[in-house]
């Protein structure tokens, strides 16, 4: 079983949609949670943490639910320049290892 | 400006070649990554080290090394031994020992095998 599952996409949504994406994740001693964003052909840069009582950064809304052990991410008002791939990742203190789900592909159409 | 650099952006090596590729960071962090990417997959850990002179395989470390010697620097040598080394490769670093700290990725080398 993969420590972080994504759904994959693609998401095509219009724009001034709101899509919401999920991440779900196996090990219960996981500490630590983040979004990241991929360009395409780019590294990976960091979206936002994710807070056990969520947080919120402008159009973009953070949820996690540790007793069902996922992870959520709202974009608001989508725009053209959301279109990327988006990162779930989950770090296990033990060792320090950070693990990584597939993506989901967002394409926000005109 | 405080980062990571990785050098080259683009490696082309015919295959039986070993190649290494460079991971240099003045963020002044003890953790240090390797990752492979493939297209249409999630990152894959090679290798990470939390300390100088001390690092650990991750899950494909088969057919690469590392060394950390220096905290700055963290080179990945992709080995002949390695059955399909073209993809692209990213190196992080973060602060160890406390997993709310995120990591910071350079802008990757791509390799290419021939």
């Amino acid at each position: 079983r993969k420590e972080v599952e994504q759904d994959p996409g693609p998401f095509n949504v219009p724009e001034g949609a709101t899509v919401a994406f999920n991440c779900t994740y196996s090990n219960s001693a996981s500490q630590s949670f983040f979004w990241y964003r991929q360009d395409c052909r780019k590294e990976p840069k960091l979206l936002m943490s994710v807070y056990s009582s969520g947080n919120e950064d402008g159009r973009f809304t953070a949820q996690l639910n540790r007793a069902s052990q996922y992870i959520s991410l709202l974009i608001r008002d989508s725009k053209l320049s959301d279109s990327a791939t988006y990162l779930c990742v989950v770090n296990i203190d033990t060792g320090n290892q950070f693990y990584f789900g597939t993506g989901t592909s967002l394409t926000v159409i005109p | 400006d405080g980062g990571i650099t990785q050098s080259p952006k683009y490696l082309f090596r015919k295959e039986g070649q070993n190649v290494t590729l460079s991971c240099e960071q003045n963020l002044n962090h003890d953790a240090m990554y390797w990752y492979r990417q493939d297209p249409g997959q999630g990152l894959r850990l090679i290798y990470y080290s939390q300390i100088v002179n001390d690092f650990q395989k991750g899950d494909i470390a088969e057919g690469y090394s590392v060394s950390r010697e220096k905290k700055e620097s963290f080179p990945l040598t992709v080995t002949s031994a390695q059955k399909n080394p073209t993809a692209f490769y990213l190196c992080a670093s973060s602060i160890p020992g406390s997993g709310s700290y995120e990591q910071y990725f350079g802008p990757g080398t791509r390799l290419t095998v021939t």
